[in-house]
């Protein structure tokens, strides 16, 4: 079983849908939850970082995790063509652990 | 202020050769990363650098070396590569809080 597991989609939504990505994990050691956006063949960006259970913000996105389930999820809010790309979940105790991406279309 | 650099962007190699990537950032971090992305697998750790001249291993190190002689700079070698080694790599700094990407290297071991 991999510590992280996120479904790779992929996931096609239109434009101005609300969108849900997920993530579970399994190593209650995890501390900090990031959440990255990768667009096609580029390096991976950093979107959203929390280090608590709970709603974390930030504009469209809205990043949540639930420490006691082992589940992280991202919402994107009005989502737009510019959206489209692989969004990677991440998580760190010593060291980082990422998800395998879920890759993302945002139809006009 | 250029970020993460890597070279080469592409290369290919045939099994048994052997390459080093390298990679720059000149944000002054202290922690630096390689990173390998393969398809359904995610970024996996190679290894990583917590200060100049040190390194550890990380998820997948089999395979490769690495040096980090001077702070700014993070060498991956590939003493004999395999197709197995055929992936995207990424290299990655960091300070506290911020893993920042470089935009990859794409190598093809045939």
């Amino acid at each position: 079983q991999k510590e992280v597991e996120q479904d790779p989609g992929p996931l096609s939504v239109p434009e101005g849908a609300i969108v849900s990505l997920n993530c579970t994990y399994s190593n209650s050691a995890f501390q900090y939850f990031m959440w990255y956006r990768q667009y096609s063949r580029k390096g991976p960006e950093l979107l959203m970082y929390t280090y608590s259970s709970g709603n974390k913000e930030d504009g469209r996105f809205t990043a949540q995790v639930d420490k006691s389930s082992k589940y992280i999820s991202l919402f994107i809010r009005d989502s737009q063509p510019s959206d489209s790309a692989t969004y990677l979940c991440a998580m760190r105790a010593n060291d980082m652990r990422f998800g395998a991406g879920t890759r993302l279309t945002v139809k006009p | 202020n250029a970020g993460v650099t890597q070279t080469p962007k592409f290369r290919v190699l045939k099994t048994g050769q052997s390459m080093t990537l390298l990679c720059a950032q000149d944000m002054n971090h202290e922690y630096m990363y390689w990173y390998r992305q393969d398809p359904g697998m995610g970024l996996r750790l190679i290894h990583y650098s917590v200060g100049e001249g040190t390194t550890a291993k990380g998820e997948v190190p089999d395979g490769y070396n690495v040096s980090r002689l001077k702070k700014q700079n993070f060498l991956l070698g590939l003493e004999s590569a395999a197709p197995s080694q055929t992936s995207v790599y990424f290299c990655a700094s960091t300070d506290t809080d911020t893993q920042y990407f470089g935009p990859g290297t794409r190598l093809t071991v045939l």
